[in-house]
């Protein structure tokens, strides 16, 4: 069984540069995350979907990331006019709602930085 | 809020000494769900242990951590540590509501460090 992949896996920015990041997750898993992991630190939850609905996007800094899921399969993390602050890995993670095991399978990450 | 905390950012041990790591949170969650997840170096983070069984040992890759409601706390230990569990560990938690286990919240994380 494939996990989950992302792409591209690093990406170099100047302040002010877009950049999307792209998640294909477990096939069948309906629930989709994408988390912010700076370096150092845990990841923290951006936004996530169940199917193609977006469920929480309350941390999703909503001025300049956005995040699609449109057929609720594959699902695109976006910035516009990036930030040095924004430079950290970026983890999109599945898992299956009714599967009662709480369990996250986390890609292996997009690492931005920000120059 | 809900929060979980790792008090240990550096945990520095010699192979073969036993290993405990400290995990405390807070939840307006009836049901809380916690986690410890692995990351080794490069690699994203794996599940290592779960539980929401108050006071039920549970194990994993001779790892262990009991769940204690009683104090908010989800310690993650091992009798004797090995080279290979250097990693960063974290401690994680969710509501076990189906609909909402996915949403973990993490701790800062402890790197483990273990020399010969």
């Amino acid at each position: 069984e494939a996990g989950v992949t992302q792409s591209p896996r690093y990406a170099v920015l100047q302040e002010g540069q877009a950049v999307s990041f792209w998640c294909d997750p477990i096939s069948g898993h309906d629930t989709l995350y994408w988390y912010q992991q700076p370096r150092d630190q845990g990841p923290q939850l951006l936004v996530y979907f169940r199917d193609e609905a977006v469920i929480d996007n309350s941390q999703l800094p909503s001025d300049r990331f956005s995040a699609v899921r449109p057929k609720g399969t594959n699902s695109t993390l976006k910035i516009q006019s990036a930030k040095q602050g924004d430079t950290a890995t970026y983890l999109c993670a599945s898992s299956l709602e009714g599967s009662y095991t709480g369990q996250l399978y986390f890609g292996e990450g997009s690492k931005l930085t920000v120059l | 809020g809900d929060s979980v905390t790792q008090t240990e950012g550096l945990v520095t041990l010699t192979e073969g000494l036993p290993v405990m790591l400290n995990c405390t949170y807070q939840t307006i969650y009836s049901n809380p769900f916690l986690f410890w997840y692995v990351q080794h170096l490069n690699e994203s983070p794996r599940l290592l242990l779960k539980s929401f069984t108050d006071n039920k040992r549970t194990e994993h890759q001779g790892f262990h951590a009991t769940l204690h409601k009683s104090s908010s706390s989800f310690h993650l230990q091992k009798s004797s540590a090995q080279l290979s569990d250097s990693a960063l560990y974290y401690c994680a938690l969710s509501d076990r509501m189906n609909y909402n286990q996915g949403k973990l919240i993490f701790g800062q994380g402890t790197k483990l460090s273990i020399k010969p």
